[in-house]
């Protein structure tokens, strides 16, 4: 299996909360990123969790770490339509610099 | 924060010829920058790592003589498709990572290249 991995589609109804699960498997990992691509567009970082945290909270923004089960979750309250996009988990692993992507969870928001 | 810019934005080129990508850090240094691909329904693909001064360092499987990349300053990065097909169509992009412990990445807007 892949070293990231990330459902590829998630949809929900504007107002609901958007919960996109990624799971990993190097326990080794210092850091854990959320990036969102818009269409056409690069990658925004739009959250960060160390390894040591289990929860970071910021605005609508909810991330859940599990470290034991080497899972992360990015949870977007009162979803939007302006937050369709795909969005990937990308992990650091110790003595590297260069992160590893997931596939990206495309996030469709409907009325 | 910081701004990593890519030119151009879009280009399309005949199969044979060569397409030439440019990536800048327009408000920091970036010793190293990374190049990606981007397949549809599939992640980023790393394609070689950019080292300002010294060669760069490709991925198995990357061709090196067929993206070669050059790192010519602090601020610019280039990648160049050489004898381009129309396999080469993709979306390309680079990023630098940020000067802080967490290392995340600053990501360029994306080239998309299509070739006919």
């Amino acid at each position: 299996g892949e070293d990231v991995e990330q459902s590829l589609f998630l949809s929900v109804r504007e107002g609901d909360s958007s919960v996109i699960n990624c799971t990993y498997t190097d326990s080794s990992s210092t850091y854990l990123y959320w990036y969102k691509q818009e269409p056409g567009a690069g990658l925004q970082l739009l959250t960060y969790i160390f390894s040591n945290m289990d929860m970071k909270q910021d605005q609508r923004l909810t991330v859940l770490l599990n470290k034991k089960d080497k899972h992360l979750s990015l949870r977007i309250a009162d979803t939007q339509t302006g937050d369709s996009a795909i969005y990937f988990c990308a992990e650091i692993r110790e003595g590297s610099y260069i992160p590893t992507f997931g596939r990206g969870t495309s996030l469709i928001v409907h009325p | 924060g910081a701004v990593v810019s890519q030119h151009p934005s879009r280009v399309i080129c005949k199969s044979g010829t060569s397409v030439k990508i440019e990536c800048r850090s327009l408000d920091f240094q970036a010793t190293t920058m990374f190049w990606y691909r981007q397949f549809p329904k599939k992640s980023l693909m790393l394609m070689a790592t950019s080292n300002e001064g010294s060669k760069a360092t490709y991925e198995q499987g990357v061709e090196k003589d067929k993206f070669l990349i050059n790192h010519a300053s602090l601020t610019l990065s280039t990648l160049t498709v050489t004898s381009a097909h129309p396999e080469d169509s993709s979306f390309y992009i680079c990023s630098a990572p940020a000067h802080r412990e967490t290392y995340e990445q600053y990501f360029g807007p994306g080239t998309r290249l299509t070739v006919t």
